[in-house]
């Protein structure tokens, strides 16, 4: 089966600036998540849909990121105004539901770099 | 809520050595716990994983431990091969406010030959 689907791979922007990444998951995944992985750490849950509803973003820096999952399906994830401290490698990943009983997948990343 | 942290940040082994990486969290409720790993520039992979119901697990070289009344669990590689070389991450999970995953720093696994 197709894994998760990411673009752009990469993104160069300057600060002030705003960008966004889009995501496609596994077909039939209703579980959607945003992660921020900064160089030398481990992933960090920005926000998770449910279908098209948001389940939790209490990390997700609301005054500057924003995301968006319209059919339940494609998801957004934008950013404006990028600050320096944005620069990092944006995951998402899908899972066939919510909880311990369903694996996550992964998908290749966008990395953010932010002069 | 749940936070999770993650011992050795490096570990050099020699190839055909076994290594071993460390985890503890701290919300009793987490009640599955996957070890994923991340080869340079590449998506995190689940290579193995554990409920709370279960004490261990084995797949092939690599095994997972835990332990409940601790709050700790580990990951055992035998064996090691050079593409076992990569960075390993923990992770746990709580079940209470949407089934949050909460993942550890890291370990950096080098097998030299």
């Amino acid at each position: 089966e197709a894994g998760v689907a990411q673009s752009p791979r990469y993104k160069i922007i300057e600060k002030r600036q705003s960008v966004a990444f889009w995501c496609n998951p596994i077909s039939g995944h209703a579980t959607l998540y945003w992660y921020q992985q900064i160089l030398g750490q481990g992933p960090k849950l920005l926000i998770q849909f449910q279908n098209n509803g948001v389940v939790d973003d209490s990390q997700l820096p609301k005054d500057r990121f924003s995301a968006e999952r319209l059919k339940g399906v494609d998801s957004t994830l934008k950013i404006q105004p990028a600050k320096l401290e944005d620069s990092a490698v944006y995951l998402c990943a899908s899972s066939l539901g919510a909880g311990g009983r369903n694996e996550q997948f992964f998908g290749p990343g966008t990395r953010l770099t932010v002069l | 809520g749940e936070n999770v942290e993650q011992h050795p940040s490096t570990l050099s082994v020699q190839e055909g050595d076994s290594a071993v990486i460390k985890c503890t969290y701290s919300d009793s409720a987490s009640n599955y716990f996957p070890w994923y790993k991340q080869e340079l520039g590449k998506r995190p992979q689940l290579i193995i994983d554990i409920r709370s119901n279960v004490g261990e697990k084995k797949d092939q070289r690599i095994a997972v431990t835990l332990n409940k009344t601790a709050k700790h669990f580990s990951l055992h590689i035998t064996e090691t091969q050079p593409e076992d070389s990569a960075v390993y991450f923990c992770a746990a999970l709580n079940p209470g406010g949407g089934n949050k995953l909460t993942f550890g720093t890291g370990t950096q696994l080098k097998v030299e030959l």
